[in-house]
């Protein structure tokens, strides 16, 4: 079956480092993606991570390791306004179809 | 307008209304899709469309009802709906071809109601 596993919730301090990880077993994969979803708002692409290791944006990290199904978003220096949903989602193939986390909601507190 | 646009904002129907969602994107994209949010539930596919065509309905129940007359437009047809129906309505946009790998980009989703 497919499955993707995310924590629900997760906290953190402003200014530290937090790292939300998903776990994946889905019938195909041609690449991850995270994004960040604010309250009512649309979700918004963060990363893609298709080989193994690291990817680097600016504060924000992706890691993946395709024999372990794992990936990770690090979120460095963070600020009040990373507190929001962070899905993983994995392509598992054609036309470009994504099967989604539930999502983890991270709140940064001052 | 820029990006992928959603109308309604927010929608409340009866259970025997025939209403229709909106979407449009600006981005030249060849693919679109439909995605229901429900509360602390994962995003869900429903439809996808590519080159206007749908190549993929995800055991969506025939009250919603897809239409994509061109590339940049894609509207649900929503009849005789039930309460559980309820959710986060979201539309996206990507660039299947030639690659079929591209980033989907999101609009801002119709907030819908069922009462």
């Amino acid at each position: 079956g497919q499955n993707i596993d995310q924590p629900t919730e997760m906290t953190a301090t402003e200014g530290a480092i937090v790292q939300i990880n998903c776990t994946y077993q889905t019938s195909g994969f041609n690449g991850l993606f995270w994004y960040q979803q604010h309250a009512g708002e649309a979700p918004t692409f963060l990363s893609y991570n298709v080989l193994d290791g690291l990817e680097e944006k600016g504060r924000f990290s992706s890691f993946l390791s395709r024999s372990k199904g794992y990936s990770y978003l690090l979120l460095k220096e963070l600020q009040m306004k990373d507190s929001a949903s962070y899905l993983c989602a994995v392509q598992e193939g054609g036309y470009n179809k994504l099967i989604f986390g539930a999502g983890t909601r991270l709140a940064v507190h001052p | 307008e820029t990006g992928v646009t959603q109308t309604p904002r927010h929608l409340v129907m009866g259970m025997t209304n025939k209403k229709s969602l909106k979407c449009e994107q600006h981005l030249g994209h060849n693919a679109m899709y439909w995605y229901k949010q429900s509360a602390k539930k994962p995003l869900e596919l429903m439809f996808v469309y590519s080159l206007e065509e749908r190549v993929e309905n995800n055991s969506v129940p025939s009250r919603f009802s897809p239409e994509c007359p061109n590339s940049s437009h894609l509207f649900l047809h929503l009849h005789t709906l039930q309460p559980e129906d309820s959710a986060l309505y979201l539309c996206a946009s990507s660039q299947e071809y030639p690659r079929g790998t591209d980033t989907q980009y999101f609009g801002p989703g119709t907030r819908l109601t069922v009462l």
